[in-house]
Formats: C-alpha cells, sequence, structure tokens
C-alpha cells in the first residue's frame, strides 16, 4: 500500500525568506509524486509533479520540488516565500500502473508573516 | 488547463432529505472521477471512483446505499447523499483527469454540505 507523510502540520515563515513543505512516501516502484495547494473553502489547485527525469521540477508561483529517491522525499520549496502564499499544502503519490486515484497527505498549513 | 466544476457550492437541508452533488468536466471527457470527502483542516479522502457507464467503486466503510454515485455522461458524475444526518455534513470534493497522460487530476471547487 502507497502511503504519504508530511511531518509538519504547521510552517511559519516570514515574508520574502525561503519556505520548505516536508514530504516523504512509501510506494512500490517509481513514485508519481504531486503537490497541490487549497485555499479556504475551495478545491485543490495543482502546483507540480514528479514522473520521471530530473529531480527537481518547476511548478506554478514560482514553486519547486526536488526528488529524492534515496530519502524517498519530495519537498516543496520556494526561494522567497508571498504572504498570498498562505494556504494549506497536499503532497500525494500514486503508483505507477496502479489506478488513477491519488492518496494525499494530512496536509500542511503555512502561514507566511509581513 | 483542464476545468472541473461543481455544483453547488453549498448546501443546508434538513436531516433525513437527499442532497445532490454535481460535477462536472468543462473542456475534456472523463471516463473517470473521484469523489473525496474532507473534514475541516484535514486530508482528503477517497470515498468512491465512478466510472462513466458502469457501477461505481467504493472505498472499504462508505456506504454505497447512502452515497449513490451515478456517471451518466464523459463530462458529469453526481454523488446523492440519501438520508441525510447531521454527521454528513463535510466538504465533498471531485476530480478528474483529462485523458492522454499528464497524470495530474484536476479537483473542483467542492461543495460544503450542512444537514441541519
Amino acid at each position: 500500500a502507497q502511503s504519504v507523510a508530511q511531518p509538519e502540520d504547521q510552517v511559519n515563515v516570514a515574508e520574502g525568506n525561503p519556505l520548505t513543505v516536508k514530504c516523504t512516501y512509501s510506494v512500490s516502484g517509481n513514485p508519481y509524486l504531486f503537490w497541490y495547494v487549497q485555499y479556504p473553502n475551495r478545491g485543490l489547485q495543482f502546483l507540480l509533479k514528479y514522473i520521471t527525469g530530473d529531480n527537481l521540477v518547476k511548478g506554478s508561483y514560482g514553486f519547486e520540488a526536488e526528488f529524492n529517491k534515496s530519502q524517498t522525499s519530495f519537498h516543496l520549496k520556494k526561494p522567497s516565500a508571498l504572504v498570498s502564499d498562505s494556504a494549506l499544502y497536499f503532497c500525494a503519490v500514486r503508483a505507477p500502473g496502479s489506478a488513477r486515484q491519488l492518496t494525499f497527505g494530512s496536509g500542511t498549513q503555512l502561514t507566511v508573516l509581513p | 488547463g483542464a476545468v472541473v466544476s461543481q455544483h453547488p457550492s453549498w448546501v443546508i437541508c434538513k436531516s433525513g432529505t437527499s442532497v445532490k452533488i454535481e460535477c462536472r468536466s468543462l473542456d475534456f471527457q472523463a471516463t473517470t472521477m473521484f469523489w473525496y470527502r474532507q473534514f475541516p483542516k484535514q486530508s482528503l479522502m477517497l470515498m468512491a471512483t465512478s466510472n462513466e457507464g458502469s457501477k461505481a467503486t467504493y472505498e472499504q466503510g462508505v456506504e454505497k446505499d447512502k452515497f449513490l454515485i451515478n456517471h451518466a455522461s464523459l463530462t458529469l458524475s453526481t454523488l446523492t447523499v440519501t438520508s441525510a444526518h447531521p454527521e454528513d455534513s463535510s466538504f465533498y470534493i471531485c476530480s478528474a483527469s483529462p485523458p492522454g497522460g499528464g497524470y495530474e487530476q484536476y479537483f473542483g471547487p467542492g461543495t460544503r454540505l450542512t444537514v441541519t
């Protein structure tokens, strides 16, 4: 069975500082990994994905994530945080060859302080 | 990009009544759609996989007679909460993947259900 762990329920960072939201996964085979963002009372918005290729993937709104196979991690990063980045972030995994449903982490609430 | 809509965005109903939630893929056809449930400040829990033209696949613990799913066309899936009770109050979100790869899912804006 596949699983995702987001070890931090809450991350606080000052505006302009770099941010990192952590994610580790467990899956058989090479994983498909995703990051989504959710604003209050809204659905999820797709940020970025890793399927294959370069370990560093770039996505929407200046976010990027690094796939690390040896550490089974896929941390989300941004060089300079904005107040508008404050939201709930979800990491998700799908095992290749499986049905298309995703397994989500528990979510990390990011708060960027002005 | 791919767009998924949901209707209604919020609904209040009385205990014992039924509520239908629609999920539409606006610019692509989706043979499969997914229904999730989300409690406040918690993650998404997959309820069922909706398959066009066939029966939905429900996750363990989800009552199929209570949460009726119909996927009658390639752009529409509906979730009906039958005989709703206050404990069914939640945020319901659907998703779908455009055909042809990409692998990511696109999510609807969600429906807030409150049962009084």
